[in-house]
């Protein structure tokens, strides 16, 4: 099956503890991105990836990092979380083009930095 | 500059009446344009697409939307509404030369009134 995965699903942590978030897609897609979701402000892009080893910032990438080391996995990495940071993270991949840009988006990874 | 705007966080219609969501771009270049729907505790899931074909799209579960170069809108419609119809709705744009950046608009939120 399809599918985009994230993990974990739920988080709570606290200011300054370096945590990962995961995500992977077993549908060879080139693209992938991290957005953050918050009331009354839509999706935001934090990173997107155009292939391996290849990254590029956002809309908003402040206190973010990501790495793309293997086709599959894209990684959201934040270094020293802040309460700023609570949010509704989303993964998603697609094919490269944008008129194949039908992006396949995980469950969602909700995150609370207290 | 190029962006998406859909008109109304927040729409409510009553079960089997006219479903209308507004989304409106803006854009120098041919625009591909998708609408995206988010059920309850899910990530977003593709309705529909355009894609420089027919104008007049059909998508799933009923809905349909039709591209309007002259208004620059691609507004979602559907016939009758349904009680499942209730979730949050994204206008999505991107262009070929952006390098496949998809910008999202900031959703509406639909409600079904019985």
């Amino acid at each position: 099956e399809a599918q985009v995965t994230q993990n974990p699903r739920y988080l709570i942590t606290v200011t300054g503890k370096k945590l990962t978030v995961t995500c992977s897609q077993n549908m060879n897609h080139e693209y992938m991105s991290w957005y953050r979701q918050d009331p009354g402000l839509g999706l935001r892009q934090i990173y997107y990836s155009m292939n391996v080893e290849v990254t590029d910032k956002g809309d908003v990438p402040e206190g973010y990092k990501v790495s793309r080391k293997e086709k599959r996995n894209f990684p959201l990495i934040l270094e020293s979380p802040s309460p700023n940071q609570t949010s509704l993270y989303f993964c998603a991949s697609s094919l490269a083009g944008a008129d194949q840009n039908i992006q396949y988006f995980g469950a969602g990874t909700r995150l609370s930095v207290l | 500059a190029q962006s998406v705007t859909q008109l109304g966080s927040h729409v409510s219609v009553s079960e089997g009446a006219l479903v209308l969501l507004r989304c409106n771009y803006s854009s120098s270049v041919p625009p591909y344009l998708f609408w995206y729907v988010q059920y309850p505790n899910q990530g977003l899931q593709l309705l529909l697409k355009y894609t420089s074909a027919a104008t007049l799209v059909k998508g799933i579960n009923g809905f349909e939307a039709e591209f309007k170069k002259s208004e620059t809108s691609f507004h979602l419609t559907k016939p009758s509404a349904h009680m499942s119809d209730a979730a949050e709705y994204f206008c999505a744009v991107s262009f070929m030369n952006r390098d496949d950046k998809i910008i999202f608009g900031k959703g509406t939120r639909l409600h079904i009134l019985p």
